[in-house]
């Protein structure tokens, strides 16, 4: 079956820092790739997507490669903020309209 | 635009009773909703799919004589917790998905529930 692993956390970054959060995945067909950011107390929010190999979603300054020999969509940024602080979720879809396959999430931290 | 709103945001109960959560698409029709659950500090967990005027599909493990779903028209859907036990207690997430244009999904706010 379909699953994602992002890479553990939490991960606690200065401002200004640069972010790179892992995520590879494991699905049978050619899926589309996901980040949602999920801030205290509320819904996922998307961040970026990409629907096809060497595709990169961006926005707001984050940016991810649909990698398909490493089955890898890692997220980076190159200078976090504060406002940054939130859960990480990377999430594949197989096809498009199906269920999302969500992964572990990972708790960022931006320290002043 | 694509909002989808949840309600209530915050809901405390007592053991046994039984609490409703509207998850609405508020400018667009959603042909499907989803319900998760989510844990503190875990990831979302996909409950049970919902299609509009037809029954739920639930996930594995999920009770559906427990956890209601009802979707009766394209922009409404509701999750009722029966019988509800603390350990109930979580963060309920819907999302929609949009009858036409992309197919992306976009999620509510979520509803807090806690069973005492």
């Amino acid at each position: 079956g379909n699953s994602v692993t992002q890479m553990e956390g939490p991960v606690t970054l200065s401002e200004e820092a640069f972010l790179t959060i892992n995520c590879t995945y494991t699905a049978t067909g050619y899926p589309s790739l996901f980040w949602y950011v999920q801030y205290p107390g509320e819904g996922l929010q998307l961040l970026l997507k990409a629907t096809k190999a060497d595709d990169k979603g961006s926005n707001k300054g984050f940016e991810a490669t649909y990698r398909k020999e490493t089955t890898s969509f890692h997220l980076e940024k190159g200078s976090v903020q504060v406002s940054d602080s939130a859960v990480y979720f990377c999430a594949l879809e197989e096809t498009s309209g199906s269920r999302l396959t969500f992964g572990e999430g990972t708790q960022l931290t931006v320290n002043p | 635009g694509a909002v989808v709103s949840q309600h209530p945001s915050r809901v405390i109960c007592k053991s046994g009773t039984s609490v409703k959560i509207e998850c609405r698409s508020l400018d667009f029709q959603a042909t499907t909703m989803f319900w998760y659950r989510q844990f503190p500090k875990q990831s979302l967990m996909l409950m049970a799919t919902s299609n509009e005027g037809s029954k739920a599909t639930y996930e594995q493990g999920v009770e559906k004589d427990k956890f209601l779903i009802n979707h009766a028209s394209l922009t409404l859907s509701t999750l009722t917790v029966t019988s509800a036990h603390p350990e109930d207690s979580s963060f309920y997430i819907c999302s929609a998905r949009a009858y036409r244009g992309p197919s992306e999904q976009y999620f509510g706010p979520g509803t807090r529930l806690t069973v005492t």
